[in-house]
């Protein structure tokens, strides 16, 4: 069946370092990924997505790229910040399926 | 502008109780709508999701039941909860124009501890 591999938390980063987030996935076809992030205590807000090969999305500073070739779609920011402490889940969507494959979160942490 | 809204946002329930968290969209119609639960060490898992009124698809079997009353209303409900019904509860639409590239937005999420 489909699945969403990201790699394991908590990530503990210091204020503007580089976060790179991995996520890879498993599916047949061509599905549309997602990143989700939730802050402590809220429900799930989108952050970024792309439907297509070599699509790249981009939000907040965050950008990923659909790797159709290593079936993946890693998420990066070049300079992290205490408010980007969060949650974040990568996520696909199946060609004639009404269900969003989760991977398990990544919990992020960064400090001042 | 779209937005969805759940209640209760806490709930605090004996074993055995009934159960019933609403969710609403507003700004939009015939939305798809979506019941995910998020329970500690297990990630996000689809319970119920809906195309229209009346129209209710269970993707896990369990002690849980779903309705959609009206077109933008989503309720999840229980006659008898479980231990392990604890967990946290999001609400979500989608636009059915799109296919499957179309966003899920989720609701700020209802917190439920069976006790």
């Amino acid at each position: 069946g489909d699945s969403v591999t990201q790699m394991e938390g908590p990530v503990t980063l210091s204020e503007e370092a580089f976060l790179t987030i991995n996520c890879t996935y498993t599916a047949t076809g061509y599905p549309s990924l997602f990143w989700y992030v939730q802050y402590p205590g809220e429900g799930l807000q989108l952050l970024l997505k792309a439907t297509k090969a070599d699509d790249k999305g981009s939000n907040k500073g965050f950008e990923a790229t659909y790797r159709k070739e290593t079936t993946s779609f890693h998420l990066e920011k070049g300079s992290v910040q205490v408010s980007d402490s969060a949650v974040y889940f990568c996520a696909l969507r199946k060609v004639g399926s009404y269900q969003l494959t989760f991977g398990k979160g990544t919990k992020l942490s960064v400090i001042p | 502008s779209q937005t969805i809204h759940q209640w209760p946002a806490t709930l605090v329930q004996p074993v055995g109780s009934p159960l019933s968290l609403e969710c609403t969209v507003e700004g939009t119609s015939n939305p798809n709508l979506y019941w995910y639960r998020q329970a500690a060490g297990r990630g996000l898992q689809l319970l119920f999701y809906s195309v229209g009124i009346g129209q209710i698809s269970s993707e896990v079997p369990q002690n849980l039941s779903a309705s959609r009353p009206q077109d933008r209303q989503f309720i999840l409900s229980s006659k008898k909860l479980l231990l392990s019904d604890s967990g946290f509860y999001l609400c979500a639409w989608s636009r059915k124009q799109g296919g499957t590239g179309n966003t899920i937005y989720f609701g700020e999420g209802s917190w439920l501890t069976v006790v």
